[in-house]
């Protein structure tokens, strides 16, 4: 699996746009971009994931660049509830393991 | 949307003793199951690779033996930790992809239950 760098940690006012970065820059052409997150005490939740094309559901857009070596997951209004720790996976089709990495400890605050 | 299901959400056990940690897929099938650990302030580690209706397969440095897996049905998958010590406490969780009857590649995401938190005294 291709390897992922995120910061380790981002504040966000609340109610303002969160913008998650990931750089991946060793991905390959059939590897797709996840993105879950973990709040505290609980199982991860799986958040939106992407080819090659932005993609958008309820929760957030996931914008990957043109060539594929980094993406952006934004949550357009961050809320209290928002806060946990963000992971962005690279792989070749979710059916089989994902490897988590350390992530991104997102703090939204009033 | 897809459903995985934990129980306990939280077992406090006696050193020597065997915990037993099911994992439910609620409203799909699946032939695959994976169970992973997390420790405070660490991200989550792969343990294995639980196949219904054959045996599981196991990660590097992770015991066989210590960590039994079950997966009789294509909805439960069961953890056992076996002769528990303080160190097995953790969180664990399991997960399970929809679509997966028949194996094959796909592209939907895992789901994940909210975890066991076992602690060994």
């Amino acid at each position: 699996d291709a390897k992922t760098t995120q910061p380790t940690s981002m504040d966000c006012a609340e109610g303002r746009a969160a913008n998650l970065p990931c750089n991946h820059s060793t991905i390959s052409g059939n590897e797709y971009v996840y993105w879950y997150r973990q709040i505290h005490s609980q199982g991860p939740q799986y958040i939106i994931h992407g080819l090659k094309n932005n993609e958008t559901n309820e929760m957030a857009s996931l914008i990957i660049t043109e060539d594929r070596k980094s993406s952006t997951l934004i949550l357009p209004h961050a809320t209290l509830r928002d806060t946990a720790v963000y992971y962005c996976i690279v792989r070749v089709g979710a059916g089989n393991k994902l490897t988590f990495g350390t992530g991104t400890q997102l703090k939204v605050e009033l | 949307g897809a459903v995985v299901s934990q129980h306990p959400s939280w077992v406090i056990c006696k050193s020597g003793t065997s915990v037993k940690i099911e994992c439910r897929s609620l409203d799909f099938q699946a032939t695959t199951m994976f169970w992973y650990r997390q420790f405070p302030k660490q991200s989550l580690m792969l343990m294995a690779t639980s196949n219904e209706g054959s045996k599981a397969t196991y990660e590097q440095g992770v015991e066989k033996d210590k960590f039994l897996i079950n997966h009789a049905s294509l909805t439960l998958s069961t953890l056992t930790v076996t002769s528990a010590h303080p160190e097995d406490s953790s969180f664990y969780i399991c997960s399970a992809r929809v679509g997966n009857v028949g194996g094959g590649g796909s592209t939907s995401p895992l789901h994940f239950g909210n975890g066991t938190r076992l602690t060994v005294t």
